[in-house]
């Protein structure tokens, strides 16, 4: 059975360039959730869907930073145009939800993206 | 506001030895609560989880936590680590309110030598 499947796993760009980061679900998973991994910061969630729709973009930083989901099993997060301060480590993690968004569901995540701005 | 606090960064220990490894969580509102693990250039998998009933809570690989309401905390314990236990290990919670979002504690990495 495939894992959560992310794409590229390591990125390094310059700064003023658009980056773009690609989550694959488990099949049959609804849930879809974007975290950032710094060593200032930790993990911090940044964006989560629920059946193709964003239920909480509270934690997404500033206007440069948009996350799409155009199908079910299918994501994006898009930084444009990408700043040092952006380099991180980014996940994405996918969970199949027993109930109408139940706070109980394990969330399976990916190898995560390498991010490096130069 | 809700918040999880892991006490110790890091924690150097013998292999065979035991381990604990400490979490501390404030909300006003009810949580569930995780422990997940991270190895080295992995995402994080789930070890264990307590949702409700019995406040000892069995994981994988030989890991358990215990809840305990009074003191809001969630240690997470081996008997006898193995040098592949070394990792770094989150603790978590989510809201019953706000659907699976999880706020994650800063991380304890754990360093098992031989």
């Amino acid at each position: 059975d495939a894992g959560v499947i992310q794409s590229p796993r390591h990125e390094v760009t310059e700064m003023g360039q658009e980056v773009t980061l690609r989550c694959k679900l488990i099949s049959g998973h609804n849930s879809l959730f974007w975290y950032r991994q710094t060593m200032m910061r930790g993990l911090e969630l940044l964006i989560y869907f629920n059946n193709n729709v964003p239920i909480d973009d509270s934690g997404m930083p500033e206007d440069r930073f948009s996350a799409k989901m155009p199908n079910a099993s299918f994501s994006t997060l898009k930084i444009q145009p990408s700043e040092p301060r952006d380099s991180a480590v980014y996940f994405c993690a996918s969970s199949h939800p027993s109930g109408v968004l139940s706070t109980t569901d394990t969330q399976y995540f990916g190898p995560g993206t390498r991010l490096t701005v130069l | 506001a809700q918040s999880v606090t892991q006490l110790d960064s890091q924690v150097p220990v013998f292999e065979e030895a035991p381990v604990e490894l400490r979490c501390n969580y404030s909300s006003s509102v009810s949580v569930y609560l995780f422990w997940y693990v991270q190895y080295p250039n992995q995402g994080l998998q789930l070890l264990l989880k307590y949702l409700s009933g019995s406040t000892l809570v069995k994981g994988i690989n030989g890991f358990e936590a215990e809840f305990n309401k009074s003191q809001t905390s969630f240690h997470l314990r081996k008997p006898s680590v193995h040098i592949s236990d070394t990792a770094e290990y989150f603790c978590a919670v989510s809201l019953y309110n706000q659907g699976g979002k999880l706020i994650f504690g800063q991380g304890t990495e754990l360093s098992v030598k031989p």
